[in-house]
């Protein structure tokens, strides 16, 4: 199983240029996470999916964030456009909607200069 | 108030030690427990899944949730340099993948050789 797979790892832009992350979840797992984790502290929600469904979106900055999920399967997180304070890792988890826990990807470690 | 304390660290212990890790939580509709492990630059990886109070042991880790008092404990036996890394405390109010996780900052843990 090759787990949760994002792309890229590293990412450093100039502020007010756009990025995006992307996720391939665990294959069969029908809800996909976003979190964002800032240096020090713990992961928060950005965005839930429920197959192609964002059911959670309450935490995602919408003025500048927006995820996209199709065919249920990858999603693309994107921000335009970038601030300094968005410097953080991007996480992707997912989940077969049973049972307990998630799994994590490696994330994207994005610096804004 | 954080909805979930927990103490950064960092702690650093010799090889061989018994671990001690903690969280506490303000939120009494938390129900789900876990224990996360991140090695620097990697994702979160779980390792402790526990529901309401009480202790739950595999292998060298044991997890306690004190729900009277909103308290919940991760101990690591014989611990090994291997056993280096962030420990994140998670909770929710819901098992399965319909709910958030809110997380602790995270404990950094140095065994020394």
């Amino acid at each position: 199983e090759a787990g949760v797979v994002q792309s890229p790892r590293y990412k450093i832009i100039e502020k007010k240029q756009p990025v995006a992350f992307w996720c391939n979840p665990i294959s069969g797992h029908n809800t996909l996470y976003w979190y964002r984790q800032n240096l020090g502290q713990g992961p928060e929600l950005l965005i839930r999916y429920e197959n192609e469904e964002a059911v959670d979106d309450s935490q995602l900055p919408k003025d500048r964030f927006s995820a996209e999920r199709l065919k249920g399967v990858d999603s693309t997180l994107k921000i335009q456009p970038a601030e300094l304070g968005d410097s953080a890792v991007y996480l992707c988890a997912s989940s077969p909607g049973t049972g307990n826990g998630y799994t994590f990807g490696s994330g994207t470690r994005l610096t804004v200069v | 108030q954080k909805e979930v304390e927990q103490d950064p660290g960092p702690l650093s212990v010799p090889e061989g030690a018994i671990v001690s890790l903690n969280c506490t939580y303000s939120n009494s509709a938390f129900q789900y427990f876990m224990w996360y492990r991140q090695y620097s630059r990697k994702g979160p990886e779980l390792l402790m899944y526990t529901y309401s109070s009480g202790n739950k042991e595999d292998g060298r880790f044991t997890a306690q949730v004190d729900k009277s008092s909103k308290y919940i404990s991760l101990f690591i036996r014989d611990s090994q340099p291997s056993d280096s890394a962030t420990y994140l405390c998670a909770m929710t109010a819901y098992g399965g993948a319909t709910n958030k996780l809110i997380f602790g900052t995270g404990t950094l843990l140095a065994v020394q050789p």
